[in-house]
């Protein structure tokens, strides 16, 4: 496509329930992160894939988060036994080439989500 | 943690006026960018400069970077109503992957 797509675009769920969020990236894109944004604040990393490397996790908040990767293309997160805290705008974004000096990542519009 | 910090938190000029917004760093740096966010929703990406890079133009937009002092501006001349947004810088640390650390961004506002 030509850019990065997220669904869906808005998610309200009750605290204690588990939520997919969808991204799909640029394709031929190599990598993938997810971001969480907490109300006027900035951008939190949470995860990232490159090809076919082990995914760097260092960002996940708790084991209550997890992320796949499949084909190396649409990736889901995964937010289990959903807390009021969670409530964010979920931000995905791919880039060609991972690492070097110029390399730039390309944002979807974000997954609102609310957790009641 | 967020290490780039943006001041100010906020501004607000007329239209016409040039935005002068900062940011701070604290660990050394491949790239430093500029992100600008509407309605709190997707970033579009607005300019890179490389560590080796002091200045850089775009369009409206002039960057400068400071590794000595860990600093970057972003100005953006003539400002129009349209340049509302948040601007949030984000950087590329050495050895860290591809893992950009954000600000916590300047909400502008362009009145008329």
């Amino acid at each position: 496509g030509a850019g990065v797509s997220q669904s869906p675009s808005n998610k309200v769920t009750e605290k204690g329930k588990d939520v997919e969020l969808r991204c799909d990236p640029i394709s031929g894109h190599t990598a993938l992160y997810w971001y969480r944004q907490s109300l006027g604040q900035g951008l939190e990393f949470l995860i990232y894939f490159q090809g076919n490397s082990a995914p760097d996790k260092s960002g996940l908040p708790s084991d209550r988060f997890s992320a796949e990767r499949t084909g190396g293309s649409v990736s889901t997160l995964t937010i289990q036994r959903t807390q009021q805290e969670d409530s964010a705008v979920y931000l995905c974004a791919s880039s060609k080439l991972a690492g070097g000096s110029t390399d730039t990542q390309y944002f979807g519009p974000g997954t609102r989500l609310t957790v009641l | 943690s967020q290490q780039g910090e943006e001041d100010p938190q906020a501004l607000s000029i007329q239209e016409g006026e040039n935005a002068t917004m900062n940011c701070s760093y604290k660990t050394s740096i491949n790239n430093l960018q500029w992100y600008r966010q509407n309605s709190g929703r997707g970033l579009v990406h607005l300019i890179l400069i490389r560590s080796n890079e002091r200045e850089k133009h775009s369009g409206r937009l002039r960057v400068t970077l400071d590794t000595s002092k860990k600093s970057s501006s972003l100005l953006i001349t003539a400002s129009r109503a349209a340049d509302t947004a948040s601007y949030f810088c984000a950087t590329l640390p050495t050895g860290g992957g591809n893992k950009l650390t954000f600000g916590t961004g300047t909400q502008l506002k362009v009145e008329l």
